[in-house]
């Protein structure tokens, strides 16, 4: 299996604009986790779906944010409005609960740059 | 609230000198422990965790933690650094409301030199 994959590696966008960012979880993994990482705040854990529902959203910063998992194999964050605070490394990671617990499987990031 | 902290934000070593990176938790209940690492421009890594049973638990790239209850401590530890485990170490501990959400400290440099 090839990991956790996101998309983009990169993003750039000016203040205003949507944006979104995608992950594949591992197959099989029914948990997926969305994870923000800054220098200011480290790493915050944002929503998380189990078998493809979101169980817990409460790290959601605000209504601009918002994330869906349309099957087991995809997930989307998106930033609408994007602003220049939302600066940061995002993290998609999955997990198999049957496997062990906590032993979750990061993707490499997206960094987004909002100017 | 289940919490760790990580009360150095770097820890520098000698290559071939014993490495701890240090994490300390409050939970209610019997903690879960976790360890990752974060190399460069990469996704966090899973390194060991700590359920139940042994107090010393032993990972990936040779290390290890200790489980200390009555120091609410999981320290992070290996005998021999490399150049190469020069990354962010977080700790991290299950949060009591989910089996499989977990919440993490803040990270440890670890910078090793040659």
């Amino acid at each position: 299996d090839a990991g956790v994959i996101q998309s983009p590696r990169h993003e750039v966008t000016e203040m205003g604009q949507e944006v979104t960012l995608r992950c594949k979880p591992i197959s099989g993994h029914d948990y997926l986790f969305w994870y923000r990482q800054t220098m200011m705040r480290g790493l915050e854990l944002l929503i998380y779906f189990n078998n493809n529902v979101p169980i817990d959203d409460s790290g959601m910063p605000e209504d601009r944010f918002s994330a869906k998992m349309p099957n087991a194999s995809f997930s989307t964050l998106k930033i609408q409005p994007s602003e220049p605070r939302d600066s940061a490394v995002y993290f998609c990671a999955s997990s198999f609960a049957s496997v062990g617990v906590g032993e979750a499987f990061f993707g490499q990031g997206t960094r987004l740059t909002v100017v | 609230a289940q919490s760790v902290a990580q009360p150095e934000d770097q820890v520098n070593v000698a290559e071939g000198n014993p490495l701890t990176v240090k994490c300390t938790y409050s939970v209610s209940g019997n903690p879960y422990l976790f360890w990752y690492v974060q190399y460069p421009n990469r996704g966090l890594q899973f390194l060991l965790k700590y359920i139940t049973g042994d107090n010393l638990v032993k990972g990936s790239y040779g290390f290890e933690a200790e489980f200390n209850k009555s120091q609410t401590s999981f320290h992070l530890k290996k005998p021999s650094a490399l150049v190469s485990d020069s990354a962010l170490y977080f700790c991290a501990v299950r949060d009591i409301r989910s089996f499989q959400k977990l919440v993490f400290g803040t990270g440890t440099r670890l910078l090793v030199s040659p």
